[in-house]
């Protein structure tokens, strides 16, 4: 079955850019008929969604974030990718990246999660 | 944005009680809504989505209902494996938004 791996550094400085991978195994992100979405959760609180990304590689970003954020995709190695700029203390959160089954659109399938701290 | 509001943020029950959450959104959302368990340290667990439908292997004690902008989600009789956290989400429009959040816990 599709499982989805977040890997990326556990530490960021503040200023700089936090970049995270989702590996997809177990099925093809060309394949279609799919979102893939990043969401995040601040210790101890709810969730926040980023953005997602098509195969295609259309997006669609929080407004919220939409200045910092970059969500690409690497079909060849069926992975998608989250670059978060100018990151300060309140971007520590523990990063999820899912699948969005588009209609509904609705994350079905979930990363199991990276928690990444901004701290000098 | 569509605003979710969850109550209550926290309740108590023991097992076998019928428990009972509450998600309001900002405006009407068509059913476009998905529920969500998480326990401490994993991910998110889709429950249900369009309001009412039950995710493949989803236990059949967990149910949703409500219509525009108001929307339950039952457990008809708390096991302990249910001790969690849930969360309501809108994907009526982008962006997706969640609410805050319902902590179930051990009377």
């Amino acid at each position: 079955q599709v499982q989805l791996q977040e890997s990326g550094p556990g530490l960021v400085k503040p200023s700089q850019t936090l970049s995270l991978t989702c590996t997809v195994s177990g099925g093809s992100i060309s394949s279609g008929g799919y979102y893939w979405s990043w969401i995040r959760q601040h210790p101890g609180k709810g969730l926040e969604w980023i953005g997602y990304i098509y195969y295609s590689g259309s997006t669609y970003y929080n407004p919220s974030l939409k200045s910092r954020v970059t969500i690409s995709v690497d079909t060849s190695k069926n992975q998608f990718s989250l670059k978060l700029s100018s990151v300060t203390a309140a971007d520590t959160a523990v990063y999820y990246c899912a699948r969005d089954l588009l209609v509904p659109s609705a994350f079905d399938i979930w990363g199991q999660g990276t928690m990444v701290t901004v701290s000098s | 944005d569509i605003q979710m509001t969850q109550s209550p943020s926290s309740l108590s029950a023991s097992v076998g009680d019928r428990v009972t959450i509450t998600c309001r959104a900002s405006q009407g959302i068509s059913n476009s809504l998905a529920w969500y368990q998480q326990k401490p340290g994993k991910a998110p667990k889709l429950l249900l989505y369009a309001a009412s439908r039950l995710e493949s292997g989803v236990p059949s004690r967990f149910s949703g209902s409500g219509s525009g902008t108001d929307y339950t989600l039952t457990i008809s009789s708390l096991q302990p494996e249910d001790f969690a956290t849930y969360y309501c989400q809108q994907y009526y429009s982008t962006p997706r938004t969640f609410g805050g959040g319902t902590k179930v816990e051990i009377k």
